[in-house]
């Protein structure tokens, strides 16, 4: 069990449907991460929330909206995916100010479009 | 910009050593992490360098050497449940902290 859990851990979801990743941390961290992991390429960052700071990946589709409450809480909404939107989402948090930050992940959220 | 390389794949035996290289080029340099990632499951932090040298976890170790832009990861005494992707990841200066993730390498350990 990790201090970063997602759920939903599987979504298959239409192209045409409107969902939500959800994600919380219970490290007391105060920088929120949503990432992509497809098969044979890196880890994708998708966006940052750092001190209510937002920080996105430009290259992210505009169907994929962050939001993030507060500082233990991270959504990521999803609407009108396309197939090669399939991935395995990871939501992840860190301590930033610190000099290691070190990352800790969730277990990921896999989602699966038809 | 950042580039990271590791090798795609490795195989090792059980009970064996096993070096894990990475190399990468950076804007600066402000730390470097490897991660374990079993199939399915989160990545989960193994260790950060940030000072050349050695650094050692039971049996795993992490080396850093900055001028070359070399990181290895050394596990030893493998086991079945090593068998995982282990990933690098770089953070450069420049006032970003966020680390740029290599593509990891699969590790395959058998009997």
């Amino acid at each position: 069990e990790t201090g970063v859990t997602q759920t939903p851990r599987h979504l298959v979801m239409g192209m045409t449907n409107k969902k939500s990743l959800k994600c919380e941390q219970h490290l007391g961290h105060n920088a929120m991460y949503w990432y992509k992991q497809s098969a044979k390429k890196p880890l994708e960052l998708m966006f940052v929330y750092s001190l209510e700071e937002r920080v996105e990946n430009n290259s992210v589709p505009s169907r994929f909206s962050p939001e993030c409450p507060n500082s233990s809480h991270l959504f990521l909404h999803l609407h009108t995916l396309q197939p090669e939107d399939s991935a395995l989402y990871l939501c992840a948090s860190s301590q930033t100010g610190t000099g290691e930050n070190t990352i800790y992940f969730g277990e990921g959220s896999w989602l699966t479009v038809v | 910009g950042q580039n990271i390389d590791q090798p795609t794949e490795m195989t090792a035996t059980e009970g064996a050593i096993v070096q894990i290289n990475c190399t990468y080029q950076t804007s600066g340099f402000n730390g470097l992490f490897w991660y374990q990632q079993h199939a399915g499951e989160a990545p989960t932090f193994l260790s950060y360098n940030v000072l050349d040298g050695l650094e050692e976890k039971g049996r795993f170790s992490s080396f850093l050497s900055r001028s070359k832009g070399y990181s290895y990861l050394l596990l030893k005494e493998l086991q079945m449940k090593d068998s995982a992707s282990y990933l690098c990841a770089v953070r450069g200066t420049g006032g970003s902290y966020i680390p740029t993730f290599g593509r990891g390498t699969s590790l395959i350990v058998h009997p």
